[in-house]
């Protein structure tokens, strides 16, 4: 069965770096796109963050832009995503999440397995 | 960015009824549209795609409808593991993907 555990998470300076993990395993990996969606303490869904299948295409949230990157490494079925500058305000609980992109009955993009999450907290 | 209006922000039901939870994109998304069901604690799960679809594992009692600007979700006959927040999410337009602000649904 699909299984994404994201690691890397904890308490964290205000302006340091953090790099948060999520393994993937129980399908083929380099055949699709990965996500980061965060969730603020009490808040809801934000999405951070996508990487192609095969790493060569990425966009992100304009909250994150120029300070976060992803990454994946497909041999290790590994996705990555390097935290740089980082405020009060990307307190979160990080998820990592798998696309599967739909085309029938209708064309969608859908989040269809999840991480449990990672928490990071920036404070001094 | 394409933004996605969720109502009610909450609501309180009893087991065995009927609730049905709003989304309005601000601009037509088409069918681009898909809910998920969040429990505390826990990961979002996809339950419904492209706005009528049910994921494969989700209870019959869930379904969606609506194209263009309004969606619907609907649990046809509330149970108690439904209490959830539901979040939809919109694709047409990326990115970014964006979701509602989320639905608290609790059972009285």
């Amino acid at each position: 069965q699909v299984q994404l555990v994201e690691s890397g998470g904890g308490v964290v300076q205000p302006g340091r770096s953090l790099r948060l993990s999520c393994a993937a395993s129980g399908f083929t990996f380099n055949s699709y796109d990965m996500h980061w969606v965060r969730q603020a303490p009490g808040r809801g869904l934000e999405w951070v963050a996508v990487i192609s299948y095969d790493g060569s295409n990425k966009d992100y949230a304009d909250s994150v832009k120029g300070r976060f990157t992803i990454s994946r490494d497909n041999s290790k079925n590994m996705v990555h995503l390097l935290m740089n500058s980082l405020s009060s305000e990307d307190t979160a609980v990080y998820f990592c999440s798998r696309s599967d992109i739909v085309v029938v009955p209708a064309a969608t993009e859908c989040l269809d397995s999840w991480g449990q999450g990672t928490l990071v907290t920036v404070s001094s | 960015d394409i933004q996605m209006t969720q109502s009610p922000s909450s609501l309180s039901a009893s087991v065995g009824d009927r609730v049905t939870i709003t989304c309005r994109a601000s601009q037509s998304i088409r069918s681009s549209l898909n809910w998920y069901q969040q429990k505390p604690g826990k990961a979002p799960k996809l339950l419904i795609y492209a706005a009528s679809s049910l994921q494969s594992g989700v209870p019959s009692r869930f379904s969606g409808s609506g194209s263009g600007t309004d969606f619907s979700l609907t649990i046809s006959s509330l149970q108690p593991e439904d209490s959830a927040t539901y979040y939809c999410q919109q694709s047409y337009s990326i990115p970014p993907i964006t979701f509602g602000l989320g639905t608290r649904l609790e059972i009285k």
